[in-house]
């Protein structure tokens, strides 16, 4: 299995600040998500990192709001750019091994609080 | 697309009590079935996971699974259940071709009481 560590766990922000999130892997893997729970509810896919090249956002999210690195196979960062209190959330890093076919491991989270 | 709907927000029960926890999904291609437990604040760890072959899927902590294609359902089951087990627990589903993608249901907050 994959062991995913995330930084910071938790951060009070001002709004129209930035705030960058690390996702680190302790190995290879395949394929990384970020995803974003807001309060109470479930998750919700963001993109997927893709190493060497843009992300891929889903519906409803954008390159500009939620830019996203990945320059190695084991590391990605998360931008939560312009934020509001709208975007007080949980988000979670995820990665596919290349030894666990199909199965995503998760991070920790990052608590995010704008007030 | 994918999607999953968990039909209990809430279920509340007793220590040593079964419990079950309903997933249903609608996919129009086949697709691979989670389910995941959250704890307190804490990330998502997986329980178990359907593939493929045997219908009846056996996870970590006593957990057991059921995938019913004719009824689309992937419902969560434990016999006897403990404090511990008080968590939130998410179904999800990927859909085979789809890069992985997981698309999560609203999620079941179990309480176990004593």
């Amino acid at each position: 299995s994959a062991v995913i560590s995330q930084k910071p766990s938790r951060d009070i922000c001002q709004r129209g600040t930035s705030l960058t999130i690390q996702c680190q892997v302790d190995s290879q893997v395949t394929m990384m998500f970020w995803y974003r729970q807001q309060p109470g509810q479930s998750l919700t896919l963001i993109a997927t990192a893709n190493q060497g090249s843009e992300a891929t956002y889903e519906s409803g999210f954008v390159i500009d709001k939620f830019p996203i690195s990945r320059p190695n196979l084991t590391f990605s960062t998360l931008t939560v750019s312009n934020m509001s209190p709208e975007d007080s959330s949980i988000y979670l890093c995820s990665a596919i091994s290349s030894e666990s076919y199909n199965e995503q491991f998760f991070g920790p989270g990052t608590r995010l609080t704008v007030l | 697309a994918q999607s999953v709907t968990q039909l209990d927000s809430q279920v509340p029960v007793f220590e040593e009590a079964p419990v079950e926890l309903r997933c249903n999904y609608s996919s129009s291609v086949s697709v691979y079935l989670f389910w995941y437990v959250q704890y307190p604040n804490q990330g998502l760890q997986l329980l178990l996971k359907y593939l493929s072959g045997s219908t009846l899927v056996k996870g970590i902590n006593g957990f057991e699974a059921e995938f019913n294609k004719s009824q689309t359902s992937f419902h969560l089951r434990k016999p006897s259940v403990h404090i511990s087990d008080t968590a939130e627990y998410f179904c999800a589903v990927s859909e085979r071709g789809n890069d992985y993608k997981l698309s999560f249901g609203a999620g079941t907050t179990v309480t176990v009481r004593a």
